[in-house]
């Protein structure tokens, strides 16, 4: 079965600053699409960026970008030059391409911005 | 821009009780799913449901459980018969068909509170 780790619990950035919130995940597929989900206090889940594992290429979407290491099943998002609009939950996501089409979730991290 | 709502925001029922979690997913989408997040755990699949029917469903998703499509635009996720346990946020999700289905839109979902 497909598993989502995301080890980091709570990440606090200055504002303005960089971080990077990490996620690996667990899988036989070998195409697989991988997402990074935003969810502000009381509101929906966001998509943030998504990748296709067959793109060599990390995707980029202005501020927030991927480093999507396929061998090691690694996914990290980098959020560059942090605002106080990026607090929020942010949940690591898998979808084999094939079969189910559910979402496969990480515990989620809970990013605080420092004014 | 086009949102998936669900009602109420915060249920509060007791235990045995029936209840019925509302959602109104995007208007043309054709996909349509239902997750759960017990507090501190993992977003996990419950449901999706597609041309009328369910097309997959977790262990999770037991007899207690049912989806329904009435009129065409809300999707519903009944509780028979609520116990203690299933206590959760409950997030619907919606997706477009053909590649569009890769991609999920969520609520911002449902407190379900058992007493």
């Amino acid at each position: 079965a497909q598993t989502v780790t995301q080890s980091q619990p709570e990440m606090s950035v200055q504002e303005a600053e960089t971080v990077t919130l990490s996620c690996t995940y667990d899988t036989s597929e070998s195409d697989y699409y991988l997402f990074w989900y935003k969810q502000p206090p009381s509101r929906q889940m966001i998509l943030v960026i998504r990748q296709e594992a067959y793109k060599q290429q990390n995707a980029t979407e202005n501020r927030f970008s991927v480093n999507f290491q396929k061998a090691a099943k690694s996914f990290s998002l980098k959020i560059s030059d942090s605002q106080l609009g990026d607090a929020a939950m942010y949940f690591c996501a898998y979808k084999g391409k094939t079969g189910a089409n559910n979402l496969f979730f990480g515990t989620g991290t809970r990013l605080t911005v420092i004014p | 821009e086009p949102e998936v709502t669900q009602t109420p925001s915060h249920q509060v029922t007791q235990m045995g009780q029936e209840v019925i979690l509302r959602c109104v997913p995007i208007s043309n989408h054709l996909y349509f799913y239902w997750y759960r997040q017990i507090l501190g755990q993992k977003v996990e699949f419950l449901v999706s449901f597609y041309n009328n029917e369910i097309s997959e469903k977790s262990e999770i998703f037991d007899d207690q459980f049912s989806v329904e499509r009435p009129d065409g635009s809300n999707f519903t996720l009944k509780i028979r018969s609520t116990k203690l346990e299933d206590s959760a946020m409950y997030f619907c999700a919606s997706s477009a068909g053909g590649l569009g289905k890769n991609i999920q839109y969520f609520g911002a979902g449902t407190r379900l509170s058992v007493l």
